[in-house]
Parts: structure tokens; C-alpha cells; sequence
């Protein structure tokens, strides 16, 4: 059964750092994409960054380049998401996905991790 | 790759037929995937490469289309499918969202 679970979420002050994780199960990390989601309150779904199965290839929406970093560990099945220079209109749910990118076929979601962004 | 979701909301009886659309703003082929998104939980994938149907998904939701022009049916709406539903291009990057469409139950 896949499973994802998103960790690190929580308050930061505008210009605070925070670093989320997801850790996975179920399937073979290191042959696949992954991918990162978010909804702001009262907002749609919104992609965010997506990063190849060997990390090669990485992409960011407008709205996060050079604020945001993803990265993973295929030996530790695990995905990140370095949030910097975080502002008010982060504050979201941030979801782990895979399956979601380019050429993805079934799709699977973790619960998601609260980011507010808040003085 | 913008992607226009119609309409942005409805409101169908239990055992109704609800139809929502996705117009993509260039040929995306069968690139398209649907999800149910419902309060403060994960989004649950439905559909993929436009008409398959995740594992696991009732066989009352059914999606179809090609192109530029998408379609998710409901086949007999039921009390559980009250929900924002949200279309998906993954054709190219950036990936892009429909605006969402929320069902309600009369």
C-alpha cells in the first residue's frame, strides 16, 4: 500500500525558514517523480515543485522559485521541501504526491502539512 | 497551460447525473487527471489519462474527453460526492489546476 507522510509543518514568522519532509512507503521511491502541492485557506489547488526519480530534473511554480528547494533520499524514501524567505501568502496545506507530474499514471496524496505564516 | 473548469458550482439531488467540465488552453492529448478535494483532507484522485479510473474509485464517476475538452460524469450522485472537484493538466510544466467545482446535495 503506498503511503506518504508529510512532517515539519507549523508557524514561522514572514522571513522565517521551515523545512518539510515526507517519508514514503509502499513502492519503489527512487524509480519515480514526486511532487509537492499546496492549498491555501479558501484557494485551490496549487503545484508547486516537482523533482525527478534521480533528481536531474527539477521544476518550481513563479511563485516559489529561488524561496523554495526541493530535494530527496532515495536511500531514506524520503522527499523535502525547503520553504526560505517564507510571506503570508505560503500559508497553506502542503501536500506530498506522486504520480501527479508529467507522464504519472495512478496518483497518491499524503494528509498534508500546515505551514501558517504568521506575526 | 490554463485550465477553466465550468461551472464553478452545483447543486443536484441524490441519484442526479452531474456533468463538470475542463477546457485546457492547448492540446494537452490525454493528459488530464480529476481529483475530489473535500475540507482540510488530501485531494482524492478519480481519474487519470482523461478516462482511467484510479483503484479503488467507484465506477459512478467516469471521465472523457481529449485535446482541449474534458468531462467528469457522476453518474448517480450520492450523499458522499459533496465535494470541490478540481481538473488537472500534467502534459508539460508548470502543472495547472482547474479553479474547482463544488457540489452540493439538495
Amino acid at each position: 500500500e503506498v503511503q506518504l507522510v508529510e512532517s515539519g509543518g507549523g508557524l514561522v514568522q514572514p522571513g522565517g525558514s521551515l523545512r518539510l519532509s515526507c517519508e514514503a512507503s509502499g513502492f519503489n521511491f527512487g524509480f519515480y517523480t514526486m511532487n509537492w502541492v499546496r492549498q491555501g485557506p479558501g484557494k485551490g489547488l496549487e503545484w508547486v515543485s516537482s523533482i525527478g526519480a534521480s533528481s536531474s530534473s527539477i521544476y518550481y511554480a513563479d511563485s516559489v522559485k529561488g524561496r523554495f528547494t526541493t530535494s530527496r533520499d532515495n536511500d531514506k524514501n524520503v522527499l523535502y521541501l525547503q520553504m526560505n524567505s517564507l510571506r503570508g501568502d505560503d500559508t497553506a496545506l502542503y501536500f506530498c504526491a506522486k504520480g501527479v507530474g508529467v507522464g504519472g499514471t495512478e496518483r497518491y496524496w499524503g494528509q498534508g502539512a500546515l505551514v501558517t505564516v504568521s506575526s | 497551460i490554463q485550465m477553466t473548469q465550468s461551472p464553478p458550482s452545483l447543486s443536484a439531488s441524490v441519484g442526479d447525473r452531474v456533468t463538470i467540465t475542463c477546457r485546457a488552453s492547448q492540446d494537452i492529448g490525454s493528459s488530464l487527471a480529476w481529483y475530489q478535494k473535500r475540507p482540510e483532507k488530501a485531494p482524492k484522485s478519480l481519474i487519470y489519462a482523461a478516462s482511467t479510473l484510479q483503484p479503488g474509485v467507484p465506477s459512478r464517476f467516469s471521465g472523457s474527453g481529449s485535446g482541449t475538452d474534458f468531462t467528469l460524469t457522476i453518474s448517480s450522485l450520492q450523499p458522499e460526492d459533496s465535494a470541490t472537484y478540481y481538473c488537472q493538466q500534467y502534459k508539460s510544466y508548470p502543472l495547472t489546476f482547474g479553479g474547482g467545482t463544488k457540489v452540493e446535495i439538495k
